[in-house]
């Protein structure tokens, strides 16, 4: 399978505990983005990365938020001190964006259930 | 500020039924168009893309159509099937943006 591969599928936590989410995206793609999805709603952007240079990241986020693209290959996503209001689903997504072109679609993992007890 | 609007946000149809699910939006300035079908627990997957220059594009029984002057796009399913139960998600790209405007869905229930 050379889809998008996300990890864990589910991660049920105590709030106060930190959390790690592992997104392994399609091998030849330079983008790689991280989305929140709370039930009835659309992904909302937390932050993405060109390669290795993390390019935008949502005020939405807070410092207790954060990712890395090591290499420009897999990229983490860690949450400190978890809060109830965490839980979510944690989309990863992967593209090819060409210099000046807007086309490429993205591809998503399946995406990892975070729930904060 | 960037905004994508869907409608309705759910839907329930007979099997075998045609639907029509709609998209407004503000993004400017505009490059694409995208929806994307999300079945439950699983991430979104692209179905069809609209460019500025196109109105209509087809991907089986699923028919994308733009209007870039009104900013409206719509996405009509002819002969539904069970599968076709899940949340389709309209996306706009801009030119001048890395990431793109999601909106919130449309819940299609197919039932037999």
């Amino acid at each position: 399978d050379t889809g998008v591969s996300q990890d864990p599928r589910h991660k049920i936590t105590k709030r106060g505990q930190n959390v790690t989410f592992r997104c392994d995206p399609i091998s030849e793609h330079n983008r790689l983005y991280w989305y929140r999805q709370t039930l009835g709603q659309g992904p909302e952007f937390l932050t993405y990365f060109q390669n290795e240079a993390q390019l935008e990241k949502s005020r939405l986020l807070s410092d207790r938020f954060s990712a890395e693209r090591p290499k420009g290959s897999f990229s983490t996503l860690e949450i400190q001190r978890t809060e109830q209001g965490d839980s979510a689903m944690y989309l990863c997504a992967s593209s090819q964006q060409d210099r000046g072109s807007y086309n490429s679609p993205l591809h998503f993992g399946n995406g990892t259930r975070l729930t904060v007890t | 500020k960037n905004q994508v609007e869907q409608s309705p946000q759910s839907l329930i149809i007979l099997e075998g039924k045609n639907c029509t699910l709609q998209c407004n939006y503000t993004v400017s300035p505009f490059s694409n168009l995208r929806w994307y079908k999300q079945d439950t627990g699983r991430g979104p997957v692209s179905l069809t893309i609209m460019t500025f220059s196109e109105n209509t594009k087809s991907n089986g029984r699923y028919t994308a159509t733009l209007d870039a002057d009104t900013k409206q796009s719509s996405l009509h399913i002819t002969a539904s099937q069970l599968s076709d139960s899940a949340s389709y998600i309209c996306v706009v790209s801009s030119t001048n943006a890395g990431k793109s405007t999601f909106g919130d869905g449309t819940t299609l229930t197919v039932k037999p």
